[in-house]
């Protein structure tokens, strides 16, 4: 059974870089065609952030384009999330996931919360 | 402010039938199938329906999804307390080329 674990700082000061890791468990980050990730502000709804392909292609939400990347680590079988330049509004719980199609998504890891702040 | 609209709030008695709305557009519900998530306090969204009516395992049959050109609704026939949770819809979106989502329906049962 494939299993997420997303990991990294819980602060982060504005105008900083937000860094996140989310660790495959269970199967291989190459078995699957996309893996992404989404955002959820406290007491919000979910946005999403973006998609990479194993091999290494992505897609971003415009509204967080010019502020992300992210990127697969095969030999670690993980994935990252980068988030420059951020401000309160970045403030979130963060989710990497697994979709199998469109926009279905089984597989979660449990979240790992974000605050910027000073 | 999300791109698919959900009622913030809906309720019911144990073993009504209550259904949750989510209106889209054309680049969205109007030419995909909606998904629908699950999700309890401090914990991950979980995938309810996908795919016209598809239940992911363990998923009990009393959730059932329609549709009707931008529109999507999620049924919950036999509320039991357990569904008090807040539910998301989602949908693939071309104008995004990515999932928007809804701003998600917080489910009471009374």
């Amino acid at each position: 059974q494939v299993q997420l674990q997303e990991s990294g700082p819980g602060l982060v000061k504005p105008s900083g870089t937000l860094s996140l890791t989310c660790a495959v468990s269970g199967g291989s980050i190459s078995s699957n065609n996309w893996w992404i990730w989404v955002r959820q502000p406290p007491g919000k709804g979910l946005e999403w952030i973006g998609e990479i392909y194993h091999s290494g292609t992505t897609n971003y939400n415009p509204s967080l384009k010019s502020r992300v990347t992210i990127s697969v680590d095969k030999s670690k079988n993980q994935m990252s999330l980068k988030l420059t330049s951020v401000t309160a509004a970045d403030t979130a719980v963060y989710y990497c996931a697994r979709p199998f199609a469109g926009a279905a998504f089984d597989i979660w890891g449990q979240g790992t919360m974000v605050t910027v702040s000073s | 402010q999300s791109v698919l609209t959900q009622p913030p709030s809906a309720s019911g008695t144990p073993g009504q039938r209550v259904t949750i709305s989510c209106s889209g557009s054309s680049s969205n519900i109007g030419k995909y199938t909606a998904n629908w998530y699950q999700q309890f306090p401090g914990t991950a969204p979980k995938l309810l329906i996908y795919s016209n009516n598809q239940r992911p395992s363990g998923v009990p049959d009393r959730f059932s999804v329609s549709k009707s050109g931008t529109s999507a609704s999620l049924a919950i026939s036999g509320l039991q307390s357990e569904d008090e949770a807040d539910y998301y819809c989602a949908a693939w979106d071309d104008s995004l080329n990515g999932p928007v989502f809804g701003g998600g329906t917080k489910l009471t049962v009374l």
